[in-house]
Order: C-alpha cells, then sequence, then structure tokens
C-alpha cells in the first residue's frame, strides 16, 4: 500500500524558505520509472505543477519558479524534500506530494498525499 | 509552457446524464493526457491516464479521448459521488501543466 505525507510549517514569514519534506511508504524511489512531484493549489483556485525528481536523481522544475525551488530525495529514509526560497504570500497553498509513474508512455500521479496547508503572513 | 484549457469552467447536471468535459492543449502533446477529479478538501484522485487507460478501481462510467491537441473525459450515467471538479494534466512537456479545472456541480 503505498501512501505519502506531507510535513513543514503552516506559517512561513514573507522572504524566508520553505522546507516541506514528503515521507513515503509502500514504494522506492530507487524503482526504475518512479517519481515524485510537488503539486501545489492556492485556495479556490486550480492545481498547480512545481517540481519531479525521479528515480535516477533526474528532476524537472517549473519554470516560472525553478530559480526559487529545490527538490531532491533520500532513498534510504524514503523522503523527498522541497525547498523554496523567497516565500511570498501568493505562496499561499495546500501543498500535495505525490507518487508518479509511466503508463503506456504518459507520466501520472497515482497516489497523492493528503496535503499540508501553508500560509505566508507576517 | 504547454496552456491547458479546460471547458467549460463548470456546468450543472443531474444524476443519471452524460457529461462531456473538454481539453485543449496549446501544441500538441500526443497521448500525454491525464484526468483528476477531486472533491473539496481533498486530494486530486487520478481517474485516466495516457487519455483513455481507466486508472485501477475507477467505475467504467468514466471514459477519456482525443490526441494531438484535444482530448475529452465523458462521464455516462452520472452518479452523486461524481460531483466534483475535474482537472486535466499534460506529460508531455515541462512543466506538466493543469487545466484550469472543471466544476460538475448538482441541477
Amino acid at each position: 500500500q503505498i501512501t505519502l505525507k506531507e510535513s513543514g510549517p503552516t506559517l512561513v514569514k514573507p522572504t524566508q524558505t520553505l522546507t516541506l519534506t514528503c515521507t513515503f511508504s509502500g514504494f522506492s524511489l530507487g524503482t526504475s520509472e518512479v517519481g515524485v512531484g510537488w503539486i501545489r493549489q492556492p485556495p479556490g483556485k486550480a492545481l498547480e505543477w512545481l517540481a519531479l525528481i525521479y528515480w535516477d536523481d533526474d528532476n524537472r522544475y517549473s519554470p516560472s519558479l525553478k530559480s526559487r525551488l529545490t527538490i531532491t530525495k533520500d532513498t534510504s529514509k524514503n523522503q523527498v524534500v522541497l525547498r523554496m526560497t523567497n516565500i511570498d504570500p501568493v505562496d499561499t497553498a495546500t501543498y500535495y506530494c505525490a507518487h508518479g509513474q509511466y503508463g503506456s508512455g504518459s507520466f501520472y500521479f497515482d497516489y497523492w498525499g493528503q496535503g499540508t496547508l501553508v500560509t505566508v503572513s507576517s | 509552457d504547454i496552456q491547458m484549457t479546460q471547458s467549460p469552467s463548470s456546468l450543472s447536471a443531474s444524476v443519471g446524464d452524460r457529461v462531456t468535459i473538454t481539453c485543449r492543449a496549446s501544441q500538441s502533446i500526443s497521448s500525454y493526457l491525464n484526468w483528476y477529479q477531486q472533491k473539496p478538501g481533498k486530494a486530486p484522485n487520478l481517474l485516466i491516464y495516457a487519455v483513455s487507460s481507466l486508472q485501477s478501481g475507477v467505475p467504467s462510467r468514466f471514459s477519456g479521448s482525443g490526441s494531438g491537441t484535444d482530448f475529452t473525459l465523458t462521464i455516462s450515467n452520472l452518479q452523486p459521488e461524481d460531483f466534483a471538479t475535474y482537472y486535466c494534466q499534460q506529460s508531455y512537456g515541462n512543466p506538466r501543466t493543469f487545466g484550469q479545472g472543471t466544476k460538475v456541480e448538482i441541477k
């Protein structure tokens, strides 16, 4: 059974760095064609794809946020960490991590964490 | 970035109706298109991947079609538990953009 859970601060001050940890079980990030991604959703708004790290350490970032994001993995701890620098109130959102894999060539997220609401305010 | 545009943004339907949601990509994405369902306060749930492959455990009343730039999600015989917001997502280019969502409400 695959599960994922996000953890991190619920309140962050502007200009600070946000560090979110995704702790997962039921799969290994060392398994071929597997990845873990981060997606966020501002209150009442749509989903926004942020970053993805693959089993082979390859990673992808949203170009609009690339300068502010770092995604890393610790395979032995079953964790993926997302860091976002220079936080702004517009970054207030629920942040999800999700397990992804390839199927028929398309990469999709089939297991999601429950999400963690991060509020940016002074 | 590849833009994903869903239509309509919202719709009202009755139990038993057939509902179709459209997703259009700003460029060809081949068959790299996924659909998710999200209920209020919950994480998204994968319905369909690669245009038309039904995720395990998803009812067969959900189906997907399309290729290139135009895709559709169809819900036949709408059930009470299907009232939710639906998102398409492309996995062809970076970033793997989502559509803006289509909210299916009870008429």
